[in-house]
């Protein structure tokens, strides 16, 4: 199993311009969750959901920030408009009947 | 609130030397509390959780609810230890959402 997947790994992208992060998690996991981290604040939840419905989404910034998970096998983190303080890691990670989270490798965004 | 608190951001110690790393939170109720570990290049992971009450490479970490703490100690450091720590806390059974401390950067020095 390759664990939870997301993509890009990688992401430069202008003020302004639309992003759109991607999640894989694993196979069997009812749960997954985002999560962004930075310096300053380390790292936030931003949302969860459980069988893809999303419960939590009280850690959500903005407008501008909107999740979905139209399926079991795959989820998306939209930021629309971008702007350079979303600058940061966004991780996914899932879990299943356990409450062991496990992460992916994690998404680097750079907005300049 | 649910809040965790890691008050050393960096922490540098001697290989075979004891190593604690602080952690305390605020939670009216119950909470779970766990320590996620991430090494160089590897991904964000379970090092242990308060429930299990083991020892995970040589960690361990007990809930104190008097002082509201769950600091991780190992008696002698080894230089694979070498990492970002996050303690983390959830309110409820199921660990459905965890909050974080924002982590301190472990050094082990040969």
């Amino acid at each position: 199993d390759a664990g939870v997947i997301q993509s890009p790994r990688h992401e430069v992208t202008e003020m302004g311009q639309e992003v759109t992060l991607r999640c894989k998690p694993i196979s069997g996991h009812n749960s997954l969750f985002w999560y962004r981290q930075t310096m300053m604040r380390g790292l936030e939840l931003l949302i969860y959901f459980n069988n893809n419905v999303p419960i939590d989404d009280s850690g959500m910034p903005e407008d501008r920030f909107s999740a979905k998970m139209p399926n079991a096998s795959f989820s998306t983190l939209k930021i629309q408009p971008s702007e350079p303080r979303d600058s940061a890691v966004y991780f996914c990670a899932s879990s299943g009947l356990g409450d062991e989270q496990f992460f992916g490798p994690g998404t680097r965004l750079t907005v300049l | 609130a649910q809040r965790v608190t890691q008050p050393e951001k960096l922490l540098s110690v001697f290989k075979g030397a004891p190593v604690e790393l602080k952690c305390n939170y605020s939670y009216s109720g119950s909470p779970e509390l766990f320590w996620y570990v991430q090494y160089s290049r590897q991904r964000l992971q379970l090092l242990l959780r308060h429930i299990s009450r083991e020892s995970i490479k040589g960690f361990t970490a007990d809930l104190n609810k008097g002082e509201t703490s769950f600091h991780l100690k190992k008696p002698f450091a080894q230089e694979e230890d070498s990492a970002m720590y996050y303690c983390a806390l959830s309110g409820h059974q199921g660990a459905q959402k965890l909050v974080f401390g924002q982590g301190t950067r472990l050094t082990i020095n040969p």
